[in-house]
């Protein structure tokens, strides 16, 4: 899956409590991206990183922070994680121009 | 503003059939065009892309796609299904420009259903 790895894959937490996700690629791609995956919705995009420590919203933002201080780690934070929030996160990368997404294999997250 | 919707959440058609997954979207600057393929507990995949050029793309595992301006559509085919072939397709569009390639909007996805 062109270097990238997500961690952890699975994960049971409650409401109001943390959460970190992990994207750590081996590719050395300037662009990474996390989306969330819900039935009827497709994929929609959360936060994305167009370089170290330069990061920008995505559509449905609210309720999650993220931080990239090095290119190969992006990590995806809820702060005070919602049964909302239960849902299946993916990481993408991406070179420069017009290189096409590449996906991990996704963590899937329940918030009981 | 950019938009994605795939007619039909769910296809079914037997192994050797055509395959004819629904794609329409809305977007007001030039597109750039993805279908993309998922399997149980996998990331998605790319099968193939538009960008610019010619409006019949080939991909991967014998699929293609047209883009066709007028309709706003990017119908997926493959003339014959293939037992393998059955998985969850997305269709996503993007537009040109630095930051905004990998900021694709995604359809609802089709499941696709082949039988023997």
């Amino acid at each position: 899956d062109a270097g990238i790895t997500q961690s952890p894959r699975h994960k049971v937490t409650e409401t109001g409590t943390p959460v970190t996700l992990r994207c750590h690629q081996t590719e050395n791609h300037r662009y990474m991206y996390w989306y969330r995956q819900d039935p009827g919705h497709g994929l929609r995009l959360i936060h994305y990183s167009y370089g170290v420590k330069d990061t920008d919203k995505g559509e449905v933002s609210d309720g999650y922070s993220v931080s990239r201080s090095k290119t190969e780690d992006f990590l995806l934070t809820l702060e005070s994680a919602t049964s909302s929030q239960t849902s299946v996160y993916f990481c993408a990368i991406s070179g420069t121009g017009d290189s096409p997404l590449h996906f991990g294999n996704g963590t899937r997250l329940t918030v009981t | 503003a950019q938009s994605v919707t795939q007619l039909g959440s769910h296809v079914s058609v037997s192994e050797g059939a055509l395959v004819l997954l629904r794609c329409n979207y809305s977007s007001s600057v030039p597109p750039y065009l993805f279908w993309y393929v998922q399997y149980p507990n996998q990331g998605l995949q790319l099968l193939l892309k538009y960008t610019t050029g010619a409006t019949l793309v080939k991909g991967i595992n014998g699929f293609e796609a047209e883009f066709k301006k007028s309709e706003t559509s990017f119908h997926l085919t493959k003339p014959s299904a293939h037992m393998s072939d059955a998985a969850e397709y997305f269709c996503a569009v993007g537009h040109a420009g630095g930051t905004s390639y990998g900021k694709l909007t995604f359809g609802q996805g089709t499941i696709l259903t082949v039988h023997p």
